[in-house]
């Protein structure tokens, strides 16, 4: 099993809608979790944190259920500019991190 | 955050050949990695540079074929020696700092091999 698994995505939406990613990991003794976000041929940048009572950024949510070992990522208002890769990440013990295959986001005009 | 300059951005290479990859922070650091993300792929951590010691190697990953160097806190190089048509991949360098949360990462390198 990997560690961190996604939505196979891709994920086709119209401007404005709301899209929700999902993300568990095997380790429960991971101690730190992100959402980083990829564009096309471009390195990953850091979206935001995730937090056991949970966080928001503007339009993005971020949730941990660490009885469930899953995190989950809400896009609000889907804008163009949303298009990308989002990575799941998770930080096991120790310093180095995890990803996650990654979703594909489209979101169309 | 660190900005983090990494070179050569792509380069392709003969196979048999080796590359050495340059990661120049402009800040001390604590933690510097290196990973690999093959073609629509994620991201695999390959080491954890180590200043001043040998690198730690992730399952997979030897030091014979990945050999990593970070004299100091602002700089490693990553090694893919003897490469292979399967060592064409993109490869980064990420950087971290004790106490904060999440990690920067430069703009990668794209290696083919021929």
């Amino acid at each position: 099993r990997k560690e961190v698994e996604q939505d196979p995505g891709p994920f086709n939406v119209p401007e404005g809608a709301t899209v929700a990613f999902n993300c568990t990991y095997s380790n429960s003794a991971s101690q730190s979790f992100f959402w980083y976000r990829q564009d096309c041929r471009k390195e990953p940048k850091l979206l935001m944190s995730v937090y056991s009572s949970g966080n928001e950024d503007g339009r993005f949510t971020a949730q941990l259920n660490r009885a469930s070992q899953y995190i989950s990522l809400l896009i609000r208002d889907s804008k163009l500019s949303d298009s990308a890769t989002y990575l799941c990440v998770v930080r096991r013990s120790g310093y180095a991190l995890n990803f996650g295959k990654g979703t594909s986001l489209l979101v169309t005009p | 955050s660190a900005v983090i300059s990494q070179k050569p951005s792509r380069d392709i290479c003969q196979r048999g050949t080796s590359l050495t990859i340059q990661c120049q922070v402009d800040s001390q650091v604590t933690m510097m990695f290196w990973y690999r993300q093959q073609p629509g792929q994620s991201l695999t951590l390959i080491a954890t540079a180590n200043q001043g010691s040998e690198a730690t190697y992730e399952s997979g990953f030897v030091i014979d074929k990945f050999p990593i160097s970070r004299p100091n806190l602002t700089f490693s190089t990553l090694t893919v020696s003897n490469m292979s048509p399967e060592d064409s991949s993109i490869y980064l360098c990420s950087v971290g700092m004790e106490g904060k949360e999440g990690y920067t990462f430069g703009s990668g390198t794209r290696l083919t091999v021929v």
